[in-house]
């Protein structure tokens, strides 16, 4: 298994509701990743986890919460967010350091805030 | 601080024409990798080459080649012979993996659309 999954593929949310994006790997990488990317834009980087912790976090707002519950799972809980989150939301893989260097990106969940 | 820049906003071209997409990066680091990616309309990011610092060699792969020179930060990539099927936005990256092990983001250009017309 080569790829990075990643559910849903879209999704609707009111700004009251609560949802999750879902990301999973099974290619034994360490380190998974949050990018969050606009319209014409490139990936930004939100949310680093190496070895199930978190390493990295881009100053994002509290709103986005992030969850490694193990070495194949990432999760992005969703709370209370505004229209401006709409975005496409990017989930990554790479391998421990020292093996071939790389990324591997999930096809992504469009978010829609209304 | 890491940045890459890729200067060319948009570029339109007719078929079987050459192209070539520019990337200028700086770095700090003497260990850091250089990527190239695709993302076509449907948002998928395809991986197309991974390069690290101390390998300047040029790649060619099909219709694509890479020309890396660390004397001017640059990391260029020229499609031959474009296709339709090339059209797309790409993106130039660079990593800098902490020296002690752990993870790094990728840090992207801003992108380049690369429309090729029939």
């Amino acid at each position: 298994d080569t790829e990075v999954t990643q559910t849903p593929k879209h999704l609707v949310m009111g700004m009251t509701n609560k949802k999750s994006l879902k990301c999973e790997q099974h290619m034994g990488h360490r380190a998974m990743y949050w990018y969050k990317q606009k319209a014409k834009k490139p990936p930004e980087l939100m949310f680093v986890y190496s070895y199930e912790k978190l390493s990295i976090n881009e100053s994002v707002p509290s709103r986005f919460s992030p969850e490694c519950p193990n070495s194949s799972l990432l999760n992005l809980h969703l709370h209370a967010l505004q229209p401006e989150d709409s975005a496409l939301y990017l989930c990554a893989s790479s391998p421990p350091t020292g093996i071939p260097y790389g990324y591997t990106f999930g096809s992504g969940t469009r978010l829609t805030v209304v | 601080a890491q940045k890459v820049t890729q200067a060319q906003t948009e570029i339109s071209v007719v078929e079987k024409e050459d192209v070539t997409l520019d990337c200028v990066y700086e770095t700090r680091d003497t260990t850091y990798y250089l990527f190239w990616y695709k993302q076509p309309p449907s948002g998928e990011l395809v991986f197309l080459i991974r390069r690290n610092s101390f390998d300047e060699q040029n790649e060619i792969s099909g219709r694509y080649s890479w020309n890396f020179q660390k004397s001017t930060s640059s990391f260029n990539f020229t499609i031959t012979a474009s296709q339709v099927v090339d059209s797309a936005v790409y993106f130039c990256a660079l990593s800098e993996p902490p020296s002690g092990g752990g993870a790094d983001g990728l840090t992207f250009g801003k992108g380049t659309h690369l429309i090729i017309q029939p």
